[in-house]
C-alpha cells in the first residue's frame, strides 16, 4: 500500500514533554501538509512543505510548534512542551508535484495525541 | 463571514434517496474545491474534486460548482447506510496551497 504513512496512530504525553509526530508522503509525492482536528471542530491547516523547505507556515502557533521535511527521511511535526490544548488528531497529506491532480490531496490516517 | 461555510447538519435521508449537501465560499480567487468523506474516528477520504462551472458525475457521486455564486455542492444518488458520515469541503485558492475546510455536514442515511 502506497498511501499517506503516519507514526505513531496514537500518542499519550504529559503536559510539558514533547511530542514527535511522524509522515511519509504517497510514493511520488513531494508535497507535505500537516492539518490538525481539535475534537468537535474542523479541519486547520497547520504548515506546507517540500524537501528541506518550508513553503507555508501561515497555521502554525507562534511558539512550541516546528516541523521539517528532511531530504532524507519523514516530514516531522514536533510539538514542545505539550498541554491539554493541544491534544487533537494530527493529519499529515501529501500531493504530487505536477499535473492537474497536482492540488489534489491525500490524507494518512492520523496521529491522535493525548495530553495528560 | 467564514471561509467556507456548510450546514452541520445532520441531514438525514432515507435509504435509496439523494442526498444534497451543499457549500460555500467567500474567496473569489479559489480555484479548486473538494468533497471529502470522514467516518467518526478516522481520517479524511477524497471523493472527488472539481475545477470547472457545472457538474462532474463519479458514479452514485456528482459534484456542481457555480463559480458566479460561489457554491459547491455534492450530489449522493442512491444513498445508501455506508454513506453516513460528514461531509467535508475544501477550498484550495491556487495550486499546491492549503485547503481551507468547512465544519462539514453529518449526513445520516436511515435503512
Amino acid at each position: 500500500n502506497a498511501g499517506v504513512m503516519q507514526n505513531p496512530r496514537h500518542l499519550v504525553r504529559r503536559r510539558g514533554q514533547e511530542a514527535r509526530l511522524r509522515c511519509s508522503p504517497m510514493k511520488g509525492h513531494s508535497h507535505v501538509y500537516w492539518y490538525r482536528q481539535l475534537p468537535e471542530e474542523g479541519l486547520k491547516f497547520m504548515v506546507y512543505l517540500q524537501k528541506e523547505n518550508i513553503i507555508d507556515e501561515s497555521g502554525m502557533p507562534k511558539e512550541r510548534f516546528s516541523a521539517e521535511f528532511p531530504k532524507e527521511g519523514p516530514s516531522i511535526l514536533r510539538i514542545q512542551q505539550v498541554v491539554r490544548g493541544d491534544s487533537a488528531a494530527y493529519f499529515c497529506a501529501s500531493s504530487p508535484l505536477t499535473g492537474t491532480m497536482g492540488a489534489t490531496q491525500y490524507f494518512g490516517p492520523g496521529t491522535r495525541l493525548t495530553v495528560l | 463571514q467564514k471561509e467556507v461555510e456548510q450546514n452541520s447538519g445532520p441531514l438525514s435521508v432515507p435509504e435509496g434517496a439523494i442526498a444534497s449537501l451543499n457549500c460555500t465560499y467567500s474567496d473569489r480567487g479559489s480555484q479548486s474545491f473538494f468533497w471529502y468523506r470522514q467516518y467518526s474516528g478516522k481520517s479524511p477520504e477524497l471523493i472527488m474534486f472539481i475545477y470547472s462551472n457545472g457538474d462532474k458525475e463519479d458514479g452514485r457521486f456528482t459534484a456542481q460548482l457555480n463559480k458566479a455564486s460561489q457554491y459547491v455542492s455534492l450530489l449522493i444518488r442512491d444513498s445508501q447506510p455506508s454513506d453516513s458520515a460528514t461531509y467535508l469541503c475544501a477550498v484550495n485558492m491556487e495550486y499546491g496551497n492549503k485547503l481551507v475546510f468547512g465544519a462539514g455536514t453529518i449526513l445520516r442515511v436511515k435503512s
